[in-house]
């Protein structure tokens, strides 16, 4: 696609429940990102793959949260028995793969978790 | 542990007024630099980015900003805003450990310019 898709942009949710949330990175970029933004802060690092696997997780908060990328392309971020404290907007980029490449972000998901 | 601090919070600036952001990292090793910037209703984009060479760096919209490697700063300049330019800058930072890279983020800057 022509730039970095994310779906849902919004998704509500109980506390306890269990959320998907998607990105579909730019055709042909092998880095993708996943990073958390609370109001008035800056973007926090959760995750890092270069292809299917994980270069860099230790942006985790726990072990609630979980993120996979099968194939290399499209990412799913997994969040387990969530809390009101996980309510942010969860943003997506991608880059051609190496530190000096740009990072294109997507339009973010707001999770709310009531 | 690694930090990234913006200075100012919040700005407000008339049009033509010039403009410097500040941003500062704690880390004594090799580092890329970069300043993004969220437009409202916007995606984040990538301003400019210094990885080596000239320390001054020009971006798009006629920014540019200045590494200065003993001062640990990598401040954002403009020389005469526009209203466009209302929106929240992001100064980022890669560092390097060992085989470890990380990206840590400032809180951001929100500009707002008067027209």
């Amino acid at each position: 696609g022509a730039g970095v898709s994310q779906t849902p942009s919004n998704k509500v949710t109980e506390k306890g429940k269990y959320v998907e949330l998607r990105c579909d990175p730019i055709s042909g970029h092998t880095a993708l990102y996943w990073y958390r933004q609370s109001l008035g802060q800056g973007p926090e690092f959760l995750i890092y793959f270069q292809g299917t696997g994980a270069a860099d997780d230790s942006g985790l908060p726990n072990d609630r949260f979980f993120a996979v990328r099968p194939e290399g392309s499209v990412s799913t971020l997994k969040i387990q028995r969530t809390e009101r404290g996980d309510s942010a907007v969860y943003l997506c980029a991608s880059s051609l793969g190496l530190d000096t490449d740009t990072q294109y972000f997507g339009p973010g998901t707001r999770l709310t978790v009531l | 542990a690694q930090s990234v601090s913006q200075h100012n919070h919040h700005v407000i600036l008339s049009e033509a007024a010039s403009l410097e952001l500040g941003c500062n990292y704690s880390y004594g090793g090799t580092v890329n630099l970069f300043w993004y910037v969220q437009y409202p209703g916007q995606h984040l984009q990538l301003l400019l980015k210094y990885f080596s060479g000239d320390p001054l760096v020009k971006g798009i919209k006629g920014f540019e900003a200045e590494f200065i490697k003993s001062k640990f700063s990598f401040n954002l300049r403009k020389p005469s805003v526009q209203w466009s330019d209302t929106a929240e800058y992001f100064c980022a930072v890669i560092v390097y450990a060992g085989n470890n890279r990380k990206l840590i983020w400032g809180l951001g800057t929100s500009l707002a310019v008067n027209p």
